[in-house]
């Protein structure tokens, strides 16, 4: 079975503050592939990042980076100096190579960052 | 810019109306897919057409049907629509090579309402 596992269901942070928001997965596929996706109140869910599992190079982009560990089967996403539109839900999702077509997407985290 | 456009961006229905949604991509993705979403849940996989080929998910139910009648477009048409239906319908695009497994790109959604 596949499952993704987004404990944290809101966060609340003060701007400028980091916030780290945690994902962990489950999959018994060796190749797979791990998303992080935004959807602000205004509802599309935006990409963020996709990152295969034979590559578990970190990743920094601005103010995102991402933490890809196998070992702990997790993908968090850390938020460096939080603003005011950071705010929104955040979901990680898993596509495993035995899938049809499937994203398993976690419940996904409310971040509120507060002025 | 190439974008996932879904029309309307608010559509009002009274109970047992059918009514239709649309989906259209300038991605020129091979994939297309429905996602149901309602409050404070993550997204879940109604259909998807891999080019011609349609995927029905094992629990969505018979009241939702799905075209495709070109690779450009897709539809979501809901034969009944009940109260339970009332929810953001989010159309998704992928580009599949078959040899990995890209990012999907989310449209706006549409959020219907059963009345």
């Amino acid at each position: 079975a596949q499952k993704v596992t987004q404990a944290q269901t809101e966060i609340s942070v003060v701007e400028k503050e980091d916030v780290t928001l945690d994902c962990v997965y489950e999959t018994r596929d060796t190749t797979y592939y791990l998303f992080w996706y935004k959807q602000p109140p205004s509802g599309e869910l935006v990409f963020l990042i996709r990152r295969n599992s034979f590559d578990e190079q970190n990743e920094i982009s601005g103010r995102y980076s991402w933490n890809f560990q196998k070992s702990t089967s997790s993908f968090n996403f850390t938020i460096t100096a939080s603003q005011v539109v950071d705010s929104a839900v955040y979901f990680c999702a898993l596509y495993g190579s035995g899938n049809t077509g499937k994203l398993i997407f976690g419940q996904g985290t409310t971040l509120q960052v507060k002025p | 810019d190439a974008m996932v456009i879904q029309n309307p961006r608010y559509q009002v229905t009274q109970f047992g109306k059918p009514v239709t949604l649309s989906c259209s991509q300038t991605l020129n993705h091979n994939v297309m897919y429905w996602y149901q979403q309602k409050s404070s849940q993550a997204p879940k996989l109604l259909f998807h057409y891999y080019d011609k080929d349609f995927n029905n998910e094992a629990d969505t139910p018979d009241n939702f049907q799905s075209r495709r009648p070109n690779t450009s477009f897709c539809f979501l048409d809901i034969r009944s629509p009940g109260l339970g239906d009332a929810a953001m319908y989010l159309c998704a695009t992928s580009r599949d090579s078959g040899s990995s497994y890209n990012e999907q790109f989310f449209g706006p959604g549409t959020r219907l309402t059963v009345l």
